[in-house]
Parts: C-alpha cells; sequence; structure tokens
C-alpha cells in the first residue's frame, strides 16, 4: 500500500466547474510534487514545494493553482479546465527535495467534459 | 538539455525468459539515475538509485546497472506479475533541469505464463 494517499481516486467535471485534488503523506517528508500523466507517456513536472514553499511551478497555467496548507498536505485547485486537461495527477513525496527518489500516490484520474 | 531514451518501447516474454531494458542518457551532470516500476493506473513505484559508472543494485529478479552513458535493468526468470512499465529517470547535478527528474518513455513488459 502506498503512503501516499490520494482524494478522490477519479473526477469528473465541466469546464465552469472548480473542483480540489488533495494530497496527504505522513512519512514526514519535507517535499511535495504534482505530476501530470497523460496514457502511454511518463509523468510530467506541474508543482514542487519545499518545506511548504512553491520552489519549482513548470509554467503551468493558471487554471492550476497549488496550495501547501502544511508540511503533510498538498492541494490542487482546478478552475475553468479544458478538455486536454484529462488526465491522471500524481502526488509524489520526498525526504527532501533535488531527490529523485519520489514516493508516488495512486493518482487522481481526471475527465473534463 | 537532458535527455533520456528507452528501449525497446515494448517487451513480450516468456515466463522464465530473461532479457534487459535499456535507458540511454545525455545529462548535465549526473546526480543519480532512477528506475521505476509502473502498473496500469497507478503510480509509479520507485526501484533503484544508481549513482556512478558501475555500480549495481538488485531487487528480487531485477539488477540495474550503470556506465557513464546509459542503464540496463536485467530481468531475470521473470514472472507475469513483472509486467508492467519500467521507467529510467535523470536528475541533473545543475542547468536548468536541475532538481528536476527528467523521465524517458518507458518500456511496457508483458510475460506470459
Amino acid at each position: 500500500d502506498t503512503e501516499v494517499t490520494q482524494t478522490p481516486k477519479h473526477l469528473v467535471m465541466g469546464m465552469t466547474n472548480k473542483k480540489s485534488l488533495k494530497c496527504e503523506q505522513h512519512m514526514g517528508h519535507r517535499a511535495m510534487y504534482w505530476y501530470k500523466q497523460k496514457a502511454k507517456k511518463p509523468p510530467e513536472l506541474m508543482f514542487v514545494y519545499s518545506y511548504e514553499k512553491l520552489s519549482i511551478n513548470e509554467s503551468v497555467p493558471s487554471r492550476f493553482s497549488p496550495e501547501c496548507p502544511n508540511s503533510s498536505l498538498l492541494n490542487l485547485h482546478l478552475h475553468a479546465l479544458q478538455p486536454e486537461d484529462s488526465a491522471l495527477y500524481l502526488c509524489a513525496s520526498s525526504v527532501q527535495g533535488s531527490t529523485g527518489e519520489l514516493f508516488f500516490g495512486e493518482g487522481s484520474r481526471l475527465t473534463v467534459l | 538539455e537532458d535527455q533520456v531514451t528507452q528501449s525497446p518501447e515494448a517487451l513480450r516474454l516468456q515466463e522464465g525468459e530473461s532479457s534487459s531494458l535499456n535507458c540511454s542518457y545525455t545529462v548535465s551532470g549526473l546526480r543519480g539515475l532512477f528506475w521505476y516500476r509502473q502498473d496500469p493506473g497507478k503510480g509509479p513505484e520507485f526501484l533503484f538509485t544508481l549513482y556512478s559508472a558501475g555500480e549495481e543494485k538488485e531487487k528480487e529478479r531485477l539488477k540495474a546497472t550503470l556506465t557513464k552513458k546509459e542503464s540496463f535493468l536485467h530481468i531475470t526468470a521473470p514472472k507475469p506479475e513483472d509486467s508492467a512499465t519500467y521507467l529510467c529517470a535523470v536528475l541533473a547535478a545543475g542547468g536548468t533541469s536541475y532538481g528536476k527528474l527528467t523521465f524517458g518513455q518507458g518500456t511496457i513488459l508483458t510475460v506470459h505464463p
């Protein structure tokens, strides 16, 4: 079982909806990540939080808004998404930033109608 | 620009038929090379970290090796449960990719009973 928990597992939303993806880890990790993965493609980095501060933003459109309320929680707020944003959204954590040893959650499958 | 190329794209093996997956890379100073396993609809699972040429890591039927330009993931006597997509990723020591994993496209491994 993964120690990074993501909710919801599946989400269907219209282009005018506002929704949020949530991620939680209790391993004491100080870095947390959002990745986006399309079918048959590798994960693409979106955001990195290190010690609760945004350290990397990969020029992601503003309709995706990350939030790190504390060291265990990571949210991704979604607003006015497009159908091409449909994908598997993966949360990951690591002991600290600038490492490749990431622990991924099982992902949230997002469908935008 | 850092690049990671995995081959083959897909590999079909009979149970017990050993083989190897390849990951070739170009990076501006290698901080680490990482192997992940990903099952359909799930997040990647970390397998190995390799830091320097000549290093080897083993876990059950898997052995990862590293040279200055490529890494191999050797699978000995595979079982159907080894079927998954295997992802290779590198972490650069500097440049614009600093602190960010660069993933290859993955190799889809199918092991038939």
